[in-house]
């Protein structure tokens, strides 16, 4: 079966500082791979999303970059810092075969910064 | 432009009754509708999916879904509620656009209060 894993699951960062966020999953090959931000517990928000190794589009412009240097790892990384990226981030992953996959998300991490 | 909306942010049940979380759709061509379900501090888990044929959804959990195309819904439903399912749901959609990645859009979520 297929699992998905986040670390770390909490982070408290001053401002500034640099981030990387890691997801892997196993029991499966190329997937699609995705980083969402959910602020205040609600919205999801699609950060980055990735259909192969080295190929990452980003959804919005920002104070963060993703890289998937593994067809199973995908990293969301970040050089500064800022109040505003404070969250909950959640990795998820589809197939890539046939349209309209679910896709199955990771436990988060959740993202302070002071 | 594909998009789901969840009219309600919060809905509460007492335990034992039936609950219901409304969803509407907008989309162009076959709909493809999903739910989710977020515990706290925790990722969405996959509840179920419609993609064609039955309009009745079973899921996980003892959920279902009604589509309904004249009204664009697409329901979430539990015939008897209890306090464990209390937790955020989003409904969600695929995403418009080129660039494939099986995307999807979310909508805003309704929270189910259950109560003894």
């Amino acid at each position: 079966s297929q699992t998905i894993h986040q670390w770390p699951a909490t982070l408290v960062q001053p401002v500034g500082s640099p981030l990387s966020l890691e997801c892997t999953v196993e029991g499966t090959s190329n997937p699609n791979l995705y980083w969402y931000r959910q602020a205040a517990g609600r919205g999801l928000q699609l950060l980055f999303y990735s259909v192969g190794i080295g190929q990452i589009s980003s959804e919005v412009p920002q104070n963060l970059s993703a890289s998937r240097p593994q067809d199973r790892q995908f990293i969301l990384s970040s050089k500064k810092l800022l109040l505003s990226d404070s969250g909950f981030y959640l990795c998820a992953w589809s197939v890539q075969t046939g349209l309209h996959n679910e896709q199955f998300f990771g436990p988060g991490t959740r993202l302070t910064v002071l | 432009a594909q998009s789901v909306a969840q009219p309600e942010d919060q809905v509460n049940v007492a335990e034992g009754n039936p609950l219901t979380v409304k969803c509407t759709y907008s989309v162009s061509g076959n709909p493809y509708l999903f739910w989710y379900v977020q515990y706290p501090n925790r990722g969405l888990q996959f509840l179920l999916k419609y993609i064609t044929g039955d309009n009745l959804v079973k899921g996980s959990y003892g959920f279902e879904a009604e589509f309904n195309k004249s009204q664009t819904s697409f329901h979430l439903k539990k015939p008897s509620a209890l306090v464990s399912d209390s937790a955020l749901y989003f409904c969600a959609v695929p995403s418009d656009g080129l660039g494939g990645g099986n995307k999807l859009t979310f909508g805003t979520g309704t929270q189910l209060k259950v109560e003894l």
